[in-house]
């Protein structure tokens, strides 16, 4: 059975940081892009970065660039994002999603919530 | 990037209805075109994928259609299932973009 499963969120401070973890089972893990969506509270899904099997090509939303890093580990079948300085419009539940261009399995989300 | 509009923004409808959904987007992105439905609390699901293909164990009551620009979202016998926020996302260029999303409230 496809299973993603997100970690790492929580309360943190404006201009905090945030490690968000997303571990994966039931698929070759290495085979497959990865994404990072979230979703504001009662808003709609905003794409956030993007990473290939290798790790070769890595994309960020506009919003984040500078801010955000997604990496992976295909040996621990690991998706992770690292957030820095980060902002009260951050605040959102964070999904990571299976796919390159077409998101077929989506994980159940973690919290991160900005506040002060 | 490319803005993605979708209507109605909600709408009710009832048990046995033929619901349909429009997205728009703000240039041509040929039929890349994604549908995903999203239940209160839950991670979205991909119903249909470039424009018109069923994603595997979506019941074919759900269908899409339309290229370029216009594409359409049909439920053809609304279940009580069904019951949903629905959004379209384009994948023709980057970044990604998704439409606001269509909550389907029951009448």
């Amino acid at each position: 059975e496809v299973q993603l499963v997100e970690s790492g969120g929580g309360l943190v401070k404006p201009g905090g940081s945030l490690r968000l973890s997303c571990a994966a089972s039931g698929f070759t893990f290495s085979s497959y892009s990865m994404n990072w969506v979230r979703q504001a509270p009662g808003k709609g899904l905003e794409w956030v970065s993007s990473i290939s099997t290798s790790s070769n090509y890595i994309y960020y939303a506009d919003s984040v660039k500078g801010r955000f890093t997604i990496s992976r580990d295909n040996a621990k079948n690991s998706l992770y994002l690292q957030m820095n300085s980060l902002r009260a419009e951050d605040t959102a539940v964070y999904y990571c999603a299976r796919g390159e261009s077409v998101w077929s399995f989506w994980g159940r989300g973690t919290l991160v919530t900005v506040s002060s | 990037d490319i803005q993605m509009t979708q209507s109605p923004s909600s709408l009710s409808a009832s048990v046995g209805d033929r619901v349909t959904i429009t997205c728009r987007a703000s240039q041509s992105i040929s039929s890349y075109l994604n549908w995903y439905q999203q239940k209160p609390g839950k991670a979205p699901k991909l119903l249909i994928y470039v424009a018109s293909s069923l994603q595997s164990g979506v019941p074919s009551r759900f269908s899409g259609s339309g290229s370029g620009t216009d594409f359409t979202l049909t439920i053809s016998s609304l279940q009580l299932e069904d019951f949903a926020t629905y959004y379209c996302q384009q994948s023709y260029s980057s970044p990604p973009t998704f439409g606001g999303g269509t909550k389907v409230e029951i009448k």
